[in-house]
Formats: C-alpha cells, sequence, structure tokens
C-alpha cells in the first residue's frame, strides 16, 4: 500500500515535444504529490508539487495532472529542451504538521533528443 | 534559500574502516532530516529519519548499529557508516524539512556523497 509506480523507466522524446511521466499510488492517505528532477551525481530537486484540492498545477513548462478517483497523477514537460534530460521521480505522501516520509517512484529517465 | 550541503562529496576508504558524512542546512533551521541511499539506477531508498535531539528512526532492515546517525543541532545531522564494506558503496542523499517553512513537507535535498569502499 505504500508503493508509487512510476511508468515508463525510459523516455526519449524530440526537442520541442510533450514529455509524459505517470504515476499510480494506492495510499488513500497521501494527499501531497511532488516531483523531482535529479542529474547524474546531484541530489534530487523539486521540480513542482500538488495536493488533492486541484486537478492540475501549471508551473512555466511544467504540469502536474492529477486524477484523484484514479489514484494517478502524471508529469508533462512542454516544449521539452537538451537541458530536461535527467532521472525524474514522482514522490507521494501524507501532508500535515512535522515533516512526512517521501514515497519515491522507480524513476524515469528522460532524453530530449537536439 | 533552503540550501544543503554535505560533505564529503565523494570518499573512498577501506574495508572495514568507518566513515562519517555531515549533512548542513545553510539558511534555515532544519527540525527533521531524512538518510536515504540510491543505488546506481534506481530510486531513492529512505534509511532513517532524525529530529533535532533524538534519536533516529530507521526503516526496517536498515541496521541502526552500522549506519550510526546523529542530529545534535538544528543544522547538522551525521551519518557514519561503520566497519564499511564493499556491499556499502553507494550515493548516500540527505534531505531537511523545516516546521518554521510554509511547508513542512517540502523537502529540501543535499548534492549528495558517493561513497566507495575498496
Amino acid at each position: 500500500q505504500q508503493q508509487v509506480k512510476q511508468s515508463p523507466q525510459s523516455l526519449i522524446v524530440q526537442k520541442g515535444g510533450i514529455s509524459i511521466i505517470n504515476c499510480a499510488y494506492e495510499n488513500t492517505a497521501f494527499d501531497y504529490f511532488p516531483w523531482y528532477q535529479q542529474f547524474p551525481g546531484k541530489g534530487p530537486a523539486l521540480l513542482i508539487a500538488i495536493r488533492p484540492d486541484v486537478s492540475e498545477k501549471k508551473e512555466g513548462r511544467f504540469t502536474i495532472s492529477f486524477n484523484k478517483s484514479a489514484k494517478q497523477f502524471s508529469l508533462h514537460i512542454m516544449d521539452s529542451q537538451p537541458g530536461d534530460s535527467a532521472t525524474y521521480f514522482c514522490a507521494a505522501s501524507r501532508f500535515g504538521q512535522g515533516a512526512q516520509k517521501l514515497v519515491f517512484g522507480q524513476g524515469t529517465r528522460l532524453t530530449i533528443n537536439p | 534559500g533552503a540550501v544543503v550541503s554535505q560533505h564529503p562529496s565523494r570518499v573512498i576508504c577501506k574495508s572495514g574502516t568507518s566513515v562519517k558524512i555531515e549533512c548542513r542546512s545553510l539558511d534555515f533551521q532544519a527540525t527533521t532530516m531524512f538518510w536515504y541511499r540510491q543505488f546506481p539506477k534506481q530510486s531513492l531508498m529512505l534509511m532513517a529519519t532524525s529530529n533535532e535531539g533524538s534519536k533516529a528512526t530507521y526503516e526496517q532492515g536498515v541496521e541502526k548499529d552500522k549506519f550510526l546517525i546523529n542530529h545534535a543541532s538544528l543544522t547538522l545531522s551525521t551519518l557514519t557508516v561503520t566497519s564499511a564494506h564493499p556491499e556499502d558503496s553507494s550515493f548516500y542523499i540527505c534531505s531537511a524539512t523545516s516546521w518554521t517553512s510554509g511547508n513542512s513537507n517540502e523537502q529540501f535535498f543535499g548534492p549528495g556523497t558517493r561513497l566507495t569502499v575498496l
């Protein structure tokens, strides 16, 4: 019940295209869903996060779509650029007072071809 | 703001020795710090959660006597890998959160420490 399943494992997109990464969770108590970007040899960095009270959140070229009934959420990267090539992790946790443990997806290695 | 540093960035040690990794929150007080381990091409695996001034809480399967965690101040947590063996070689990453920030759920990650045990 603690799992977050992420797909695809790897993704190749042409420059200017849309990159889409999907995640599904099981624990209905989860109510905080962040996406992290990680470059090789570096720590993850928060890209964008969403709570279940909205179905979509957009920040620049990055959009999270959230489907509460299906327990799924996805990251869309518009106008993908070679600099977006990295590994992306979705995660989920409870949202509340005090630090909450994140459950990470398996990761998606994204390659943007120039 | 919200910068987390780790030291060292990479370390090579001989089997049987102990290695200490530091995690510091540079511009905020971290009430909670997390330690993760990441093997090549894999996801982050939570090892333990530490709150300032308290004993760390370890995840199932993580040996607390092997991975000693100390969170002595609101800006510093240390992970000591005792009697390291080659199978402990991995990328160790810390993160920090603060109750005083607008979102105590947001974890700020350090740059990671690459440990290689020969």
